[in-house]
């Protein structure tokens, strides 16, 4: 079953502009992650928030969480059409859980 | 160093058959997980392995399985292939099993699996 459900499932924005994902989780968690997936191949880790945290930076990427809400958001400022790809938030720590995830297009 | 290297990378099976995959962590890494993605599901954990034992299993048949060896490469198989097998498979590293640094799991770049 997915933990995490992404908001929205697909985004189109042009470059330059901001894009923001949503998650939201069920259960309690320790962590956060971010991945990214460009056109089915592997994952790349963007960014990791702990549950203690409520933000955190990662050059153009910022990563806020509520854990009283129990969701999460990626914020990708001034976007590149290299960020056109599939991001995912997941949670757990030995067995990661996946949202299915939010596509991104970003338009040159 | 090294990534997460997967092999091989597409694969074309038929109904009935059998299939092993390879993944060969980033050096040092002990803990190898497996990932199924498809369009309907998403990504879904099959397996972890640590130290050559299985420590985790997620909700799969038992035509998957896999194995880990003291070098830490793994192998997973899946045997009496169905057309629903037809997926991407992710196999991640990390150095310790449970535990998430900062720099969270790496993933190979799949085996892209077609069952016809």
């Amino acid at each position: 079953s997915q933990q995490g459900e992404e908001d929205p499932q697909a985004l189109s924005i042009q470059e330059g502009e901001n894009a923001t994902m949503n998650c939201s989780y069920k259960t309690s968690i320790n962590n956060l992650q971010w991945y990214r997936q460009n056109s089915g191949r592997g994952l790349v880790h963007l960014i990791l928030i702990r549950s203690n945290e409520r933000e955190k930076h990662s050059g153009r990427l910022r990563v806020t969480l509520d854990t009283s809400k129990k969701s999460s958001s990626l914020l990708i400022t001034a976007s590149r059409a290299a960020d056109t790809a599939s991001y995912f938030c997941a949670t757990g720590s030995e067995k990661l859980v996946f949202g299915k995830g939010t596509k991104l297009t970003v338009n040159p | 160093k090294a990534g997460v290297t997967q092999t091989p990378r597409y694969l074309i099976k038929t109904r009935g058959q059998q299939v092993t995959l390879s993944c060969s962590p980033i050096s040092g890494h002990r803990s190898v997980s497996w990932y199924q993605q498809t369009p309907g599901q998403g990504l879904q954990f099959l397996f972890e392995y640590f130290s050559e034992t299985q420590r985790n299993k997620g909700n799969f048949p038992g035509r998957f399985s896999g194995r880990q060896f003291s070098n830490s490469r793994s192998e997973m198989n899946v045997s009496t292939l169905e057309l629903g097998d037809s997926a991407l498979y992710l196999c991640a590293s990390s150095f310790y099993l449970g535990v998430i640094t900062n720099y969270g799991y790496t993933f190979g770049s799949g085996t892209r699996l077609t069952v016809v």
